[in-house]
């Protein structure tokens, strides 16, 4: 049973153009992550987000967890090449030690 | 280096050979995870250990997978009589606790591919 579930699953877009990525779920978690991952290297954290309804900014990117905590978003504003990636969210069920991942969102931004 | 630190960075192996993959956590973090991912795709937890004890080992696919964790630090994961089934990265991480705002550090990864 898949627990996170990530739309789109793959995206191609212009540079300049802005785009969202959806993490969703019917459970509850106690907080959620998300990664960038390049070919041939390891995920890398971009957010933490722990407080339902918490919006975090990082540049061109903003993340905000549910009111629920049990889906997240990553809005990328006038996104530029360097942003192509895998995308990656994972959560921590409440009382758990381990993460669940998302399915992931391959994004692929042209210039 | 100061990051998570796996080796070999590729495994190429016959179907049926025993293979070890190691992890070197960054120093004084006490949690260390492994996952499995498939071609493009998100990542299967494996185990976790918090200092050299694996509380969990539910995610480990089968019996001819094991994993130890020695002084608190490196980890092998242990692949024996492998399958092409097996073929995939492996990826090692750690933490320096396991609170929810514990963040991750992966390595690179060990990709395995089965002949």
């Amino acid at each position: 049973t898949q627990l996170l579930e990530q739309s789109p699953q793959f995206l191609s877009i212009q540079e300049g153009e802005n785009l969202t990525v959806y993490c969703n779920s019917s459970s509850v978690f106690s907080s959620l992550q998300w990664y960038r991952q390049e070919p041939g290297e390891g995920p890398v954290l971009l957010v933490t987000v722990v407080t339902g309804g918490e919006v975090k900014k990082l540049k061109r990117l903003t993340f905000q967890f549910g009111d629920a905590r049990k889906d997240s978003s990553l809005h990328i504003t006038a996104a530029q090449p360097g942003d192509t990636g895998l995308y990656l969210c994972a959560g921590v069920r409440p009382g758990t030690y381990k993460y669940i991942f998302g399915t992931g969102t391959r994004l692929k931004v042209l210039a | 280096g100061a990051g998570v630190s796996q080796s070999p960075s590729n495994k190429v192996t016959e179907k049926g050979k025993d293979v070890e993959l190691r992890c070197d956590p960054i120093s004084g973090h006490t949690a260390l995870y492994w996952y499995r991912q498939s071609l493009g795709q998100g990542l299967e937890f494996l185990i976790y250990f918090q200092g050299n004890s694996a509380p969990d080992k539910s995610g480990l696919p089968s019996d001819r997978f094991s994993a130890e964790r020695t002084g608190g630090s490196v980890s092998t994961l242990t692949i024996q009589r492998t399958q092409q089934e097996d073929s995939a990265v492996y990826l090692c991480a750690s933490s320096s606790g396991t609170g929810d705002n514990q963040p991750q550090h992966f390595g690179d990864g060990t990709r395995l591919s089965i002949l």
